[in-house]
């Protein structure tokens, strides 16, 4: 079965501190992983897509196959970098449908 | 440009009783989704439309939803009737074509009481 897992609800940093939220992925053939990101009263927009190999607000994300995951990192949090952020799964067998987790809130403190 | 546009923002019914939903694509876009996020969950597709045709409608519940793309422009999804647990928020997104960055409307919240 095709799922996206993001283990944790509420991950809480302070300021300047790392940051790695993580999601789990089980996807039969070759995967598109996402990353979402929705700000308060924001809507829904994409952060970074694995297959551009980007650094988007200096967050990364790197495909492991072999432990099927693709966590978001930054080395130094922000408080404006606090939102929920959605971990999806595409793929050339899910023809454009997006497989979301559950989302995890993203708090950095001052 | 203003995204993809949705309308209403907020929506209030009571039980057993109709409601709709509408969706503006952003200009040129293809493909056209519209998911179903409960609190505290991630989206869910509902159906996808290339052009006007419903392309993968598997996860829409058929007895009471129901959604058109006439010219394969704005799209409107209904439920008749609406359900208590059908509250939840309704997102519309769109894309130039398959697998290429969908882009997300601001959602319709629906409450039912």
């Amino acid at each position: 079965a095709q799922r996206v897992t993001q283990p944790e609800k509420l991950l809480s940093v302070f300021k300047g501190a790392p940051v790695e939220l993580k999601c789990n992925y089980s996807y039969s053939g070759s995967p598109e992983l996402f990353w979402y990101v929705q700000y308060s009263r924001q809507r829904l927009q994409l952060l970074l897509r694995h297959i551009s190999r980007e650094s988007i607000k200096g967050f990364t994300a790197d495909l492991n196959k072999g432990e099927t995951s693709f966590h978001l990192k930054k080395p130094f949090a922000q408080e404006e970098d606090s939102a929920m952020y959605y971990c999806a799964l595409g793929g050339s067998s899910n023809t454009g449908k997006l497989i979301f987790g559950q989302g995890t809130t993203l708090q950095v403190k001052p | 440009e203003a995204g993809v546009v949705q309308s209403p923002r907020y929506k209030i019914i009571e039980k057993k009783q109709p409601v709709a939903f509408w969706c503006n694509p952003i200009s040129g876009h293809n493909t056209l989704y519209w998911y179903l996020q409960n609190l505290g969950q991630g989206p869910e597709l509902l159906i996808r439309y290339e052009n006007e045709e419903a392309v993968d409608d598997s996860q829409l519940p058929k007895d009471r939803f129901s959604a058109e793309r006439l010219k394969g422009v704005d799209s409107t999804l209904k439920i008749q009737p609406a359900e208590l647990g059908d509250s939840a928020v309704y997102l519309c997104a769109s894309s130039f074509t398959l697998n290429t960055e969908a882009f997300f409307g601001q959602g319709t919240r629906l409450t039912v009481v």
